[in-house]
């Protein structure tokens, strides 16, 4: 059982270049998330999708554009990547009928240059 | 503000002792209290959740006390191991629009020396 994959592990982009995050999950949940993690910061919010075809805001949206392509799928677009989306990137995904636990993946390291 | 406050920032713990983690919120919606487990190099892990209608959940040598009152919940790690040495994250959490929004703690670092 994969769990949630992410691509790629790593990353290095130059400034105002784009890229996807690519995440799937096969657990067969509704909620799939993308956060950030930062030192010192914890993890933060960007976006998140409650079911296939909805997607919202989390707490740090600006720079990023996401699509929810299928209920397995989960992407993360950077359409001109900044220096400051230098981070850590974590998919994850929720059943709510499970007691609401979210399963993370391994993360995407990216650095922007 | 900071709706989630989690001390201490880092620890250090012998071999055998207890490790205490705390976290304060702000928000009275959250009824959802869990502590996440992350090794270097991986993605956060559920270690243990509490809801808030019970005070205290323990889980082997992990126990989550609750008071609801004082707006806290803490992690206590009983018999600490190397293997515990990790961070930890509270991420306390409540039933938002069609998805169950956490929100986290900026980290514990725990050190366990033999």
């Amino acid at each position: 059982n994969a769990g949630v994959t992410q691509t790629p592990k790593f990353q290095v982009l130059k400034t105002g270049q784009s890229m996807t995050l690519q995440c799937a999950q096969d657990m067969n949940h509704n909620s799939m998330y993308w956060y950030r993690q930062d030192p010192g910061m914890g993890l933060r919010l960007i976006y998140y999708s409650a079911s296939e075809g909805t997607t919202d805001k989390g707490e740090v949206p600006n720079g990023y554009n996401v699509s929810r392509l299928n209920k397995r799928e989960f992407s993360l677009r950077l359409e001109s990547a900044a220096p400051s989306q230098t981070s850590v990137y974590f998919c994850a995904s929720q059943d709510r009928g499970s007691g609401n636990t979210i399963y993370f993946g391994e993360g995407s390291w990216l650095t922007v240059v | 503000q900071q709706q989630v406050k989690q001390s201490p920032q880092s620890l250090i713990v012998q071999k055998g002792g207890i490790s205490i983690i705390n976290c304060a919120y702000e928000n009275t919606a959250f009824d959802y209290f869990p502590w996440y487990q992350q090794f270097p190099g991986k993605g956060p892990a559920l270690l243990i959740a509490i809801r808030p209608d019970v005070s205290e959940k323990k889980e082997g040598r992990f126990t989550i006390s609750f008071n609801k009152s004082a707006k806290q919940f803490s992690l206590h790690i009983m018999d600490s191991q190397p293997g515990d040495s990790a961070t930890y994250f509270c991420a306390p959490g409540y039933s938002g629009a069609g998805s169950y929004q956490l929100t986290f703690g900026k980290g514990t670092k725990l050190s366990v020396i033999p």
